[in-house]
């Protein structure tokens, strides 16, 4: 079955650039979308097709794609922006949905 | 806007069965694909089921195949997750969510999710 891979944890310092990044050989051909969770909530959507951020998303989050690989930048990340992110594909053939094993990034 | 409320989750003995619900209110119900995705204490993310506009078209992830049935009502705006033979591996917080087709399919809208606890 179809696997995205994600870093477990990633740190950084307040006003620091955090990114995340996550692998899968569909990638080239699927889009990448990224969710972040904070303890007790449920996913957010913060960007879609490979770059795209959905409105009320700060323009600090931004993302690309290049090959096998999906990147989460955080610019100038900020505490509130501590919190678990997945990033999400599917399989060729669409129907099979597939979560990365999520990355926490800790901002402090 | 947009609500996915769950129910019917809680604590069960392993081979036991639970029925999950998801209520779902401020949109056209019966226009989008819904799928369950769920996710076990301290674990990422699993999608495990959808289900498209008129039942036609039901996917499932391996790990549940065969003991897990979804299905909708459209009638009742009602989502459903049938879950049999339940292992301890099933502990997690079960979120309903609805699809969007943009690119591929992908959740735009989840519900708060329910605990469902598997435990002798």
């Amino acid at each position: 079955s179809y696997e995205l891979t994600q870093a477990p944890s990633v740190s950084v310092s307040p006003g620091q650039t955090a990114r995340i990044t996550c692998s899968g050989n569909m990638l080239s051909k699927k889009y990448a979308y990224w969710y972040q969770q904070k303890p007790g909530q449920a996913p957010v959507l913060v960007i879609f097709e490979d770059t795209k951020r959905p409105s009320g998303i700060p323009e600090r989050f931004s993302a690309s794609s290049s090959g096998t690989m999906a990147t989460l930048t955080i610019s100038e990340a900020q505490l509130e922006d501590e919190g678990d992110y997945h990033c999400y594909s599917t399989d060729s053939s669409g129907n099979q949905r597939v979560f990365g094993g999520g990355t926490k990034l800790t901002v402090l | 806007e947009v609500q996915l409320v769950e129910s019917g989750g809680g604590l069960v003995k392993p081979g036991e069965t639970l029925r999950l619900s998801c209520a779902a209110s401020g949109f056209l119900f019966s226009s989008y694909t819904m799928s369950w995705v769920r996710q076990a204490p301290g674990k990422g993310l699993e999608w495990i089921s959808s289900i498209s506009t008129s039942s036609n078209y039901i996917f499932y992830a391996d790990s549940v195949k065969g003991r897990f049935t979804i299905s909708r009502d459209n009638a009742k705006n009602s989502l459903f997750l049938q879950m049999d033979s339940l292992t301890v591996e099933d502990t997690a917080v079960y979120y309903c969510a609805r699809e969007q087709v943009r690119g591929l399919r992908y959740f735009d809208y989840w519900g708060q999710g329910i605990l469902a606890t598997v435990s002798s």
